[in-house]
């Protein structure tokens, strides 16, 4: 099963921008409708915060949004605030496969 | 608002069967739109997929796994459950269930369960 790649850990202040990589095989990341995000909290269930590369579910901040080139997906959070501390993952299919990315630590200091 | 709810012994003993029930709410079940799947979750390995469950019982299952899990679906009582065989410690973790779109267009899980904490001891 291929892999999904991600920073461990990934860190902003309030107010500004941060970036969060996810790169895979070529099958796993080159379809555009395939990689979804999830932000998870401590506690609590994952929440879907972006599908289909770009695309925001009802409810999430126009903060979150996601972008691809190549085979690297990556979603970008701006205007960071506190409640945005939490890990973050990708998820994307390889062949019938669902893989996710191993998570990345967002500190917002 | 659709809801999942987990379900199941909290506590299994390294070597026997894990066993949790999915019950959903809120919306429509037998859908040829989504899947139902299992996924868990664990501090040192983050989120997994396990599988997920079409309601005619067609199933799709992570290779890691797949020799030990069994997902099946209710759709009399619009649930599904997981079974998985064998465990060990490292089966210790979190298990969501979770709504899942997943096709030639889409893959994401946009309503997940609480989550229950099973935890396999010695």
């Amino acid at each position: 099963q291929s892999g999904l790649t991600q920073p461990r850990s990934v860190s902003g202040s309030p107010g500004q921008s941060v970036t969060i990589s996810c790169t895979g095989t070529t099958s796993d990341v080159d379809t555009d409708t395939f990689v979804s995000w999830y932000q998870s909290h401590p506690g609590k269930a994952p929440k879907l915060i972006i599908y289909a590369v770009y695309n925001r579910p009802s409810g999430v901040p126009d903060r979150f949004s996601g972008s691809k080139s190549g085979n690297t997906a990556s979603l970008t959070i701006s205007d960071l605030q506190a409640d945005d501390e939490a890990e973050y993952y990708c998820c994307s299919y390889a062949g019938t496969d669902v893989v996710f990315g191993g998570g990345t630590k967002l500190s917002v200091l | 608002q659709m809801q999942l709810q987990e379900s199941g012994p909290g506590l299994v003993k390294a070597s026997e069967t894990l066993s949790l029930t999915c019950a959903v709410s809120g919306g429509s079940f037998s859908t040829s739109t989504y899947y139902w799947a299992w996924i868990r979750q664990t501090p040192g390995k983050g989120l997994e997929w396990i599988g997920s469950v079409f309601y005619s019982g067609s199933t799709y299952y992570n290779p890691s796994l797949k020799s030990r899990v069994t997902i099946s679906v209710d759709t009399s009582n619009n649930m599904f459950s997981l079974k998985l065989t064998s465990v060990t410690a490292t089966d210790t973790a979190i298990y969501y269930c979770a709504r899942h779109s997943y096709g030639v267009a889409a893959n994401y899980f946009d309503y997940w369960g609480q989550g229950t904490l099973v935890t396999v001891s010695s």
